[in-house]
């Protein structure tokens, strides 16, 4: 099956470590992969893309991810936990005909 | 810039009730438009989505229906509630085809069903 597997259903970082969320999909081609960030009765916004132009992709609020086709993730990370960071992230899969795959969410907690 | 709408930002409706949503896209022109329902602590499901005015496909049989009246404007709607369309109900846009299409979320209707 074509899916997305986000591995850590809750990660929690102090603020001013590093993040790591991480993501794994699956698919019989290279995919188009989404993070979007979800704050608490908000809805999505897209965090970065990768659509097969450079792997290391860079987005917002210092946020980047790889695509690594041989270990098939697509894994968030940033350098420096902030407190506004904490909120839900979405790994996303784009596949046929504008359908997305999402996956199940991890919740990040920044503590001080 | 592209700025996408919904309203009501939170609604409360007895079951049996009716039910009226809408979402406008501003700044763009044919855009590709979705509705998707977010239960409680689960992930998100699509429901409709429409490529332009008219034209409606339904991703999962239920007791929701979607209309595109206008080019920018996306309904959804129900004739009778029922205690499991509670949720928060997400609209989204997309332009283009591909690899380059991404889509664009609104801000979300809460709405509870009692």
């Amino acid at each position: 099956a074509q899916s997305v597997t986000q591995l850590d259903s809750h990660v929690s970082v102090s603020e001013g470590t590093p993040v790591l969320l991480r993501c794994n999909y699956s698919s019989s081609y290279s995919p188009s992969l989404f993070w979007y960030v979800q704050h608490p009765n908000k809805g999505l916004q897209l965090l970065l893309k990768y659509t097969s132009a450079a792997t290391l992709v860079k987005g917002i609020n210092g946020f980047e991810a790889e695509f690594k086709k041989s270990e098939t993730s697509f894994h968030l990370t940033k350098p420096s936990a902030h407190m506004s960071d904490a909120a839900e992230y979405f790994c996303v899969k784009a596949g046929t005909a504008s359908k997305l795959t999402f996956g199940t969410g991890t919740r990040l907690q920044v503590t001080l | 810039s592209q700025t996408i709408h919904q309203w009501p930002a939170t609604l409360v409706q007895p079951v049996g009730s009716p039910l009226s949503l809408e979402c406008t896209v501003e700044g763009t022109s044919n855009p590709n438009l979705y509705w998707y329902r977010q239960a409680a602590g689960r992930g998100l499901q699509l429901l409709f989505y429409s490529v332009g005015i008219g034209q409606i496909s339904s991703e999962v049989p239920q007791n929701l229906s979607a209309s595109r009246p206008q080019d920018r404007q996306f309904i959804l709607s129900s004739k009778k509630l029922l205690l499991s369309d509670s949720g928060f109900y997400l609209c989204a846009w997309s332009v283009g085809s591909g690899r380059q299409e991404t889509q664009y979320f609104g801000p979300g209707t809460r709405l509870l069903v009692l």
